[in-house]
């Protein structure tokens, strides 16, 4: 049972354009969200993060819009360049067990985002 | 560079062998996770210590165990291995035992297992 789905294997963006990347879950306890990114090679880095009371969190030239009665959530990246080209995770927070105090990273598939020059 | 580090980068064992995997944590970080990310699949949570303890269990087989030591690095035990279990572990700390949603989780650069 996946919790969170990120139904884009793949995404190609011109350079300076928009890159928007989707992601759905289906666990409404999933109360905090972020994104990681990752090269080859490399473990996943720590991109940008939102709170489940918020809609949109902006840090610079990404945005994660959150929508929590689609249950969905999007990057945006503008505008892209050649480096944003990585594996982009999805991944959602909840609490480890009901009333419990630790919480639990749920990850997506990921999105290959290639940019192109 | 996450300051999280992992060896071996690379390990090729056959089937019904057993491996160690190593984990250094950031200095500082008193959590430790393990992941599995097998081919074409998200990042599976194993098992998280936080100073010495386990603290949180996640798709972990009976086959593979963890134990976090006194100077906080971490070590992924897997046995029986079979060839399933090819896969990239990654290891992440964080400072925190991750009681707050926004606990940040620093990954290492994972440990590339061929199972043959």
């Amino acid at each position: 049972d996946q919790q969170v789905k990120q139904n884009s294997p793949s995404l190609s963006v011109q350079e300076g354009r928009i890159s928007i990347l989707n992601c759905d879950y289906t666990n409404s306890m999933f109360d905090y969200f972020l994104w990681y990114k990752k090269y080859p090679a490399e473990g996943p880095t720590f991109l940008i993060s939102i709170s489940s009371i918020k809609d949109k969190n902006e840090d610079g030239r990404f945005t994660v819009f959150l929508n929590k009665s689609a249950k969905h959530l999007s990057l945006h990246i503008v505008p892209s360049q050649p480096g944003d080209s990585a594996v982009y995770f999805c991944a959602a927070s909840a609490r480890f067990n009901s009333g419990g105090s630790n919480y639990k990273l749920t990850f997506g598939k990921g999105t290959l985002l290639t940019v192109n020059p | 560079d996450s300051g999280v580090t992992q060896t071996p980068k690379h390990l090729i064992t056959a089937t019904g062998q057993r491996v160690t995997l190593r984990c250094s944590p950031r200095s500082g970080d008193l959590s430790v996770y393990w992941y599995q990310q097998s081919l074409d699949q998200g990042l599976q949570f194993l098992i998280q210590y936080y100073n010495g303890e386990e603290r949180a269990k996640g798709n972990i087989l009976e086959r593979f165990s963890a134990q976090q030591f006194p100077d906080l690095h971490s070590e992924l035990n897997l046995s029986s291995l079979e060839l399933g279990d090819s896969a990239l572990y990654f290891c992440a700390s964080s400072v925190a035992p991750n009681r707050g949603a926004t606990d940040t989780q620093y990954f290492g650069p994972g440990t590339r297992l061929t199972v043959l």
